[in-house]
């Protein structure tokens, strides 16, 4: 029983292309996140939602977009893809800031 | 702005050895303290959580240390074994939009 799952695990894609990574949480959390692994194994956050608001790090490009279609899933939308968006992405959830972060397992995102 | 600093970057021992793994933070003004562990390819799992009044949380083989006022903590793992081998990962939780701040981890390799 996988309690936050992401797919794809793996997405290899092309310049200028838009995609989306799919997250769902079965733990009954209220908040939602995405993070950025970058080549040095850095992570950022991405975003938080949860269902009253949608906080945005500010340094991420208006071409990501989260759409939460119900409180199980936060889906990653990314528009025009560029070669510095490969990374590898990470959705986790939590209930609220005082409770452990619970990850996914990452999808690998290659632009090429 | 909050920045976390983990020492040292990398670590080899022997089986059985007790070690201590740091994490450093510039901002005291935390919620709390999270470690984590990162296997290769996978998500993080969460591994211990602190609260920002707490001044240690233990499990199992794992002991977590806080104090906040100096920007401080330090995981201690007691009697390691090849299957502690990962990335242990410290982050931060400021609140607000920065959500989990990260260091960079340790990446441990404990030697049958």
């Amino acid at each position: 029983d996988t309690a936050v799952s992401q797919t794809p695990k793996y997405l290899v894609t092309q310049m200028g292309n838009d995609k989306s990574i799919k997250c769902e949480q079965n733990l009954g959390h209220d908040t939602m996140y995405w993070y950025k692994q970058d080549s040095k194994k850095f992570l950022k956050i991405m975003f938080s939602y949860n269902n009253k608001e949608l906080i945005i790090n500010e340094t991420v490009p208006n071409r990501f977009s989260p759409k939460s279609p119900d409180k199980a899933h936060l889906n990653l939308h990314i528009n025009s893809l560029e070669l510095g968006d490969s990374a590898v992405y990470f959705c986790a959830s939590s209930h609220g800031s005082d409770s452990p972060l619970h990850f996914g397992n990452g999808t690998r995102l290659t632009v090429t | 702005k909050q920045e976390v600093t983990q020492i040292p970057a990398a670590l080899s021992v022997p089986e059985g050895e007790n070690l201590v793994l740091n994490c450093s933070f510039t901002d005291s003004a935390i919620y709390n303290l999270q470690w984590f562990r990162q296997d290769p390819g996978k998500g993080l799992t969460s591994l211990l959580l602190i609260q920002s009044s707490q001044r240690e949380q233990t499990s199992g083989r794992l002991n977590a240390s806080l104090d906040k006022s100096s920007g401080r903590s330090t995981l201690y793992i007691a009697a390691s074994q090849p299957g502690d081998s990962a990335t242990y990962l410290c982050a931060v939780n400021g609140g607000g939009a920065d959500g989990l701040t990260f260091g960079k981890g340790t990446h441990l390799i404990i030697q049958p």
